[in-house]
């Protein structure tokens, strides 16, 4: 079956201007993930979902970052203002519960010039 | 608190030789740890886990780790590398029963093989 789907692949953009990232889990999984990858450093934890609801919210760098599940589903994580340090490739996970083994997708490079 | 130590950076092995990738652990928990792999442009795959129950834990492609809680160590070993082995590393860790949204991740190893 299918597996986790990000889009874009890759995505060039100003600084200061807005992006959008957008995940598509695995068919009923319920609970879903965002990690960033920057380079050298392992996976830095943002934001997690169960269904649409994010219980925990501390792990976004800045208030420019955000994210939204809607229909228990799609996953769309938005970065305002962009800065040069956001660069950084963004990985989503999901899985059938927050226990179960995660599915990774196979992420989104970003770079802000 | 927790946190996870992948002791190298980058291990290049010859084809047919062992592989070694090591980390150590630090949990205030009975922790639960893993090994994914990251292959180019792939997404992470999840090659093993340890929750408690045998303290050498085989996964898939032939590797395995052995969890020592008086090292506080979780190396992962391969008795014979292939060229398919060459990727990213990844040493994780949460406490024993929590949820996903507590994992850590290691910074990485990039294992190379040499024809």
């Amino acid at each position: 079956g299918a597996g986790v789907s990000q889009s874009p692949s890759n995505k060039v953009t100003e600084k200061g201007k807005d992006v959008e990232l957008r995940c598509d889990p695995i068919s009923g999984h319920t609970a879903l993930y965002w990690y960033r990858q920057s380079l050298g450093q392992g996976l830095e934890f943002l934001i997690y979902f169960q269904g649409n609801s994010a219980p925990d919210k501390s792990g976004l760098p800045s208030d420019r970052f955000s994210a939204e599940r809607t229909g228990g589903s799609v996953s769309t994580l938005t970065i305002q203002r962009t800065q040069q340090e956001d660069s950084a490739v963004y990985l989503c996970a999901s899985s059938l519960g927050v226990v179960g083994e995660q599915y990774f997708g196979p992420g989104t490079r970003l770079t802000v010039t | 608190a927790q946190s996870v130590t992948q002791l190298d950076s980058h291990v290049s092995v010859s084809e047919g030789t062992p592989v070694l990738l090591r980390c150590n652990y630090s949990s205030s928990y009975s922790p639960s740890l893993f090994w994914y792999v990251q292959h180019p442009n792939k997404g992470l795959q999840l090659l093993l886990k340890y929750t408690s129950a045998a303290t050498l834990v085989k996964g898939i492609n032939g590797f395995e780790a052995e969890f020592k809680k008086s090292e506080t160590s979780f190396h992962l070993t391969k008795p014979s590398a292939h060229m398919s082995d060459a990727a990213e590393y990844f040493c994780v860790v949460t406490a024993y029963n929590f949820g996903n949204e507590k994992l850590t991740f290691g910074t990485g190893t990039r294992l190379t093989i040499i024809p």
